[in-house]
Formats: C-alpha cells, sequence, structure tokens
C-alpha cells in the first residue's frame, strides 16, 4: 500500500517556465512535508518543507503548497534552470515520530531544457 | 569534506556472500538513518539510532541485515547471505535533533552504496 504517490514519473519543461511537481499521501496523520532533489550517482538532497499547519512555504524559486483537505502537496519551481533537472522526491512524516521515519514517493525526473 | 560518507560506493558480491557498509555520519549530528532504494522507486526506511541506540527496524530489515553504530559515530550495516533481492542502493542519513527544539526534518545524505548481488 503506497502511503505516498508521485503520479508523474517525468516531467519536461523549458527553462524560465515554472516546473509544478505533484504528491499525494494518504494518510491524514503525516503532519510534516518535505521534498528532496536527487542528482546522479548523490544522495538525496533537501530542497524544501513545510508542516500542516502552514498551507504555503516559499524559498527562493522554491515554493511548496500544501492542500490539507485534498491531501495533496505541490512544488513549484520558477523560474526553471537547466540546473534544476534532477529527479524530485516528496517525503511525509509525523512529527510524532520526531522525522526519524520518511515515507518518500516514487520520484518525478524534471528536465528542464534550454 | 564535512558530509556523510559511504564506503564502499559499490560493492559487486556473488549469492550467499556477506557484504558490510560503512557510514560516517556529520560528526555533530546525534540520529543516523539507514534507507535502502531500488530501481525507480524512493529511499525505504531500514532502521536509525539515536547515538549508539538502535531504536526501530523496518520490517523490510530481515534476520540477514544487521546494523550497528557502537560508539554513537560511525555506523555499519551487514548482509549476511546476500540474495539477488538485495541488490540497492543502501543509503544512509544523519540529522540533529534536539528535544525541545524546532527541527526542520533535513535528513543529510550520503552518496550511497550500491550493492549488486550475482
Amino acid at each position: 500500500d503506497q502511503q505516498v504517490k508521485q503520479n508523474s514519473p517525468s516531467l519536461s519543461v523549458q527553462e524560465g517556465r515554472i516546473s509544478i511537481l505533484n504528491c499525494d499521501y494518504t494518510n491524514s496523520m503525516f503532519d510534516y512535508f518535505l521534498w528532496y532533489k536527487k542528482y546522479p550517482a548523490e544522495g538525496p538532497t533537501f530542497l524544501i518543507s513545510i508542516s500542516s499547519i502552514k498551507d504555503k512555504n516559499e524559498d527562493g524559486r522554491f515554493t511548496v503548497f500544501l492542500n490539507k483537505s485534498a491531501k495533496h502537496l505541490s512544488l513549484h519551481i520558477v523560474p526553471s534552470q537547466p540546473g534544476d533537472s534532477a529527479v524530485y522526491f516528496c517525503a511525509i512524516c509525523s512529527l510524532n515520530t520526531g522525522f526519524q521515519k520518511l515515507v518518500f514517493g516514487t520520484g518525478t525526473r524534471l528536465l528542464v531544457s534550454p | 569534506d564535512t558530509g556523510v560518507s559511504q564506503d564502499p560506493r559499490h560493492k559487486i558480491t556473488k549469492r550467499g556472500q556477506n557484504v558490510t557498509f560503512r557510514c560516517d555520519p556529520i560528526s555533530e549530528h546525534n540520529r543516523l538513518y539507514w534507507y535502502r532504494q531500488t530501481l525507480g522507486q524512493g529511499p525505504e526506511f531500514l532502521t536509525y539510532f539515536q547515538n549508539e541506540a538502535q531504536l526501530e527496524k523496518s520490517r523490510l530489515l530481515s534476520d540477514r541485515f544487521s546494523a550497528e553504530r557502537p560508539k554513537g559515530s560511525f555506523s555499519t550495516l551487514e548482509i549476511q547471505r546476500t540474495e539477488q533481492g538485495d541488490s540497492a542502493m543502501y543509503l544512509c542519513a544523519s540529522s540533529l535533533v534536539l528535544a525541545g527544539t524546532s527541527n526542520t526534518g533535513e535528513l543529510f545524505f550520503g552518496e550511497g552504496s550500491r550493492l549488486t548481488v550475482l
């Protein structure tokens, strides 16, 4: 039973445009949400996070939106750059568990073309 | 380099052999995690340590797997009698979690140890 779903395995965007990556989760007990980026042959790198008490968190070109009623979060990258090309994973956890057990989605491969 | 380091980066072994991976976390981090990633999947939680104590193990961690963090610093993950299904990327991560403070939930991952079982 997959608790975190990223239904788009890949996304292609032109440089300068907006990239929107989506993630759905099934269990409302999870209350902390993160996005990680992974380049080939490297480990995942933390990008941005949001807790369930917020519906938006912004960090430079990256914004995460959370819709708790729909159990949906999204990552917006504006403007997209070729260096953003990577696999993006959403991850969820419960504050009660102290973050030790992140549940990851299957990832979306983003390709930003010049 | 003060990030999480893992060794070896690649390991090819024959079925039935034992393998051991080592992880050196960021020095001041009190938590250390092991994850496994197979092709087309996201990382899956295996186990984690708070200092030297192993506090949780996933059901994915069969009795052929054992992890240690003897002095609360580096950790080893041993797989005995490897099977082809053990082929995966084994990721180590660390974090600093302090009680009573606001934590971001950020885990710092190493580059992983790729295991291929023939």
